[in-house]
């Protein structure tokens, strides 16, 4: 069954202090990981596409990576408007076009 | 507009009642996808068409969820004698590209309570 797990659930950051978020998966055939940011009461928002074990993908203070069986978002340096939920998903080639999200990990940074 | 549109962004049922959720995506996005999401939880796929046409509905969870897009634009999701476990946040995403694109523009969704 495919699957994907975040970790931590939670997590708590001063400001400028940098960490990594971990998405683990299990995928029949990987089409693509995706990354997404999600704020209290909206949608998610796209970050990142991944296709490819050894693929990065930078933007602003975030970095996506990808192994063969799980991501990272590196957050460096963040600050107080970083604090959100970042979910993480795959496509398998065969479920077709549903994404197969994670629960999240919800991110705080304190000033 | 300038973003996916949902409509309405709150909807409380009482068990049994019928409903009905809107959802108007980026103009010219040919691909439209509802997803639910239960609270803590990751959004879970439901459905998923290109243009008029609904290519996947492995994810609706029973026949009591139906979904239309009958001119390849505005889309309704329905659900029918709503139950308690129906009660959730139900997201509305487009992508000008196919239906194997996990680049999503979503909607702020529709909160359904159902008492």
């Amino acid at each position: 069954e495919d699957q994907v797990t975040q970790s931590p659930e939670a997590l708590r950051l001063q400001e400028g202090e940098s960490s990594s978020l971990n998405c683990s998966y299990t995928v029949s055939g990987l089409r693509g990981l995706f990354w997404y940011r999600q704020d209290p009461g909206k949608g998610p928002e796209f970050l990142f596409t991944l296709y490819s074990a050894g693929e990065e993908k930078e933007k602003e203070r975030l970095k996506a990576t990808l192994t063969k069986k799980e991501s990272f978002l590196h957050i460096t340096a963040p600050k107080p408007e970083d604090s959100a939920t970042y979910l993480c998903a795959v496509q398998a080639y065969q479920a077709g076009t549903a994404l197969i999200f994670g629960k999240g990990t919800t991110l705080s940074v304190s000033s | 507009g300038a973003g996916v549109s949902q409509s309405p962004r709150y909807k409380v049922a009482k068990r049994g009642q019928d409903v009905a959720l809107r959802c108007d995506p980026i103009s010219g996005h040919v691909s439209l996808f509802w997803y639910q999401q239960a609270l803590g939880q990751g959004p879970e796929f439901l459905t998923y068409f290109q243009n008029e046409a609904q290519l996947d509905k492995s994810g609706l969870p029973s026949d009591r969820f139906f979904a239309e897009r009958p001119e390849g634009s505005v889309s309704t999701l329905k659900i029918q004698r709503t139950q308690q476990e129906d009660s959730a946040v139900y997201l509305c995403a487009s992508s000008v590209l196919g239906g194997d694109t996990g680049e999503l523009f979503f909607g702020e969704g529709s909160r359904l309570t159902v008492l």
